[in-house]
């Protein structure tokens, strides 16, 4: 049982430049969301998918895009790349009910750098 | 929306003493509050959490406090160990299907051997 996977890893971009990162899940979960953590500030909510078909803007949505391909998969896609960028990103999903609770399952983190 | 304040950003204490982390919120109508722990170069990780209808939950070591009224929850660590080392976040969100979670800032805790 994988949980949650994203690629890749490590990235490093020149400005300008376009990528897309990609999530899936194995637990089934409904819901599925694209974090960003920056020194100090914690983690952001960039976009998330309720359900299948849905998304929605979080927090800091300006600059990128997502696609919830299927119940397992959400990427997001940075189309232009700027500086301001840089930062670790966190996919996560759950699903709310078990044990009543909205927990959140992360993938290990994509460490994007754009120059 | 909702914001969450999270005190304090760094915290460092002797084996064996205890830890205290506080969190304030400030939407009255979030109503579910986990506490992640990230080790250096981890993913954040659910150790605890409480709903808004208890106002106090153990695991062991861990305990989480929450003031509805004050909108003030926190954790708390007793006979910290090195292990205990890491960045621990508060959250609060509304406990729905897709309910948000906003973070707080993250405090650093050192547990010194």
């Amino acid at each position: 049982n994988a949980g949650v996977t994203q690629t890749p890893k490590f990235q490093v971009l020149k400005t300008g430049q376009s990528m897309t990162l990609q999530c899936a899940q194995d637990m089934n979960h409904n819901s599925m969301y694209w974090y960003r953590q920056d020194p100090g500030m914690g983690l952001r909510l960039i976009y998330y998918s309720a359900s299948e078909g849905t998304t929605d803007k979080g927090e800091v949505p300006n600059g990128y895009n997502v696609s919830r391909l299927n119940k397992r998969e959400f990427s997001l896609r940075l189309e232009s790349a700027a500086p301001s960028q840089t930062s670790v990103y966190f996919c996560a999903s759950s699903e709310f009910g078990r044990a009543g609770a909205n927990v959140l399952t992360f993938g290990a983190g994509s460490r994007l750098t754009v120059l | 929306g909702e914001n969450v304040e999270q005190h304090p950003s760094t915290l460092s204490v002797q084996e064996g003493d205890s830890a205290v982390i506080k969190c304030t919120y400030s939407d009255s109508a979030s109503n579910y509050f986990p506490w992640y722990k990230q080790e250096l170069g981890k993913r954040p990780q659910l150790i605890i959490d409480i709903r808004s209808n208890v106002g106090e939950k153990k695991d062991q070591r861990i305990a989480v406090t929450l003031n509805k009224t004050a909108k003030h929850f926190s954790l708390h660590i007793t006979e910290t160990q090195p292990e205990d080392s890491a960045v621990y976040f508060c959250a609060a969100s509304i406990n729905t299907n897709a309910g948000k979670s906003t973070f707080g800032d993250g405090t650093t805790l050192t547990v010194k051997p």
